[in-house]
């Protein structure tokens, strides 16, 4: 079964400072891996999502992540940090064909301070 | 815009009552799915849906069950409510191509 490791439960950065949430995965084969953010008192958002091709995917609000076979990670960075982007932040890694099971990480909230 | 709607959107109840929560979506996926979220735990499945008429249990679905109206409806029972089910719920849907959900605003749920 496939398994997901968010290894930050908490990060605080500096607006303007750069980010990057980590994730690994455990999976047999190549996974979908997707980054979901929620911010307090809303549902989940998608802002991106990995299924083949080009390893570093571009998401929504100025967001990347890099999917790195060999170190089974999917991190996702972004360059400079707005007080908006506090929120927590959930890494997903589903499996391709079948039942197609998403399996979520426990999650990372960020803090933004001025 | 093609959504996902939870109702309610907050509940507060008793121990031993019986509780619905409902999901309706317009986006047309056949999908539907009931996860709970609890702090530090990230999101787990409780039930999952591919269709009408095949419904299946997720890794902690004691103590709930669901029913499926419609392809647009996917309700969640808790048929007597216990004090740790207090958590916030989320519907989803999908679709049968691709693993990517769409979520629910949520329902916060709280057992006294």
């Amino acid at each position: 079964a496939q398994s997901v490791t968010q290894p930050d439960i908490h990060i605080t950065v500096s607006e303007g400072a750069s980010l990057e949430l980590r994730c690994n995965y455990s999976y047999g084969a190549t996974p979908y891996l997707f980054w979901y953010v929620q911010s307090p008192g809303q549902g989940l958002q998608l802002l991106l999502k990995y299924f083949s091709g080009d390893t570093l995917v571009q998401g929504i609000k100025g967001f990347e992540a890099e999917f790195k076979r060999s170190q089974s990670s999917f991190n996702l960075r972004k360059p400079s940090v707005h007080w908006s982007d506090a929120a927590e932040y959930f890494c997903a890694v589903g499996i391709s064909g079948g039942y197609q099971k998403v399996t979520f990480g426990t999650g990372t909230k960020l803090q933004v301070i001025p | 815009d093609a959504d996902v709607t939870q109702t309610p959107r907050n509940r507060i109840t008793k121990t031993g009552k019986r509780i619905m929560l409902e999901c309706s979506q317009t986006k047309g996926h056949d999908r539907m799915y009931w996860y709970r979220q609890d702090p530090g735990l990230g999101l787990r499945l409780i039930y999952y849906s591919f269709d009408v008429k095949d419904i299946n249990k997720g890794e902690i679905s004691d103590g709930y069950s669901v029913s499926r109206q419609a392809q647009a409806k996917f309700s969640l029972s808790l048929e007597s409510a216990i004090p740790n089910q207090t958590a916030l719920y989320f519907c989803a849907t999908s679709l049968p191509t691709s693993n990517e959900q769409f979520f629910g605003p949520g329902t916060r749920l709280t057992v006294l």
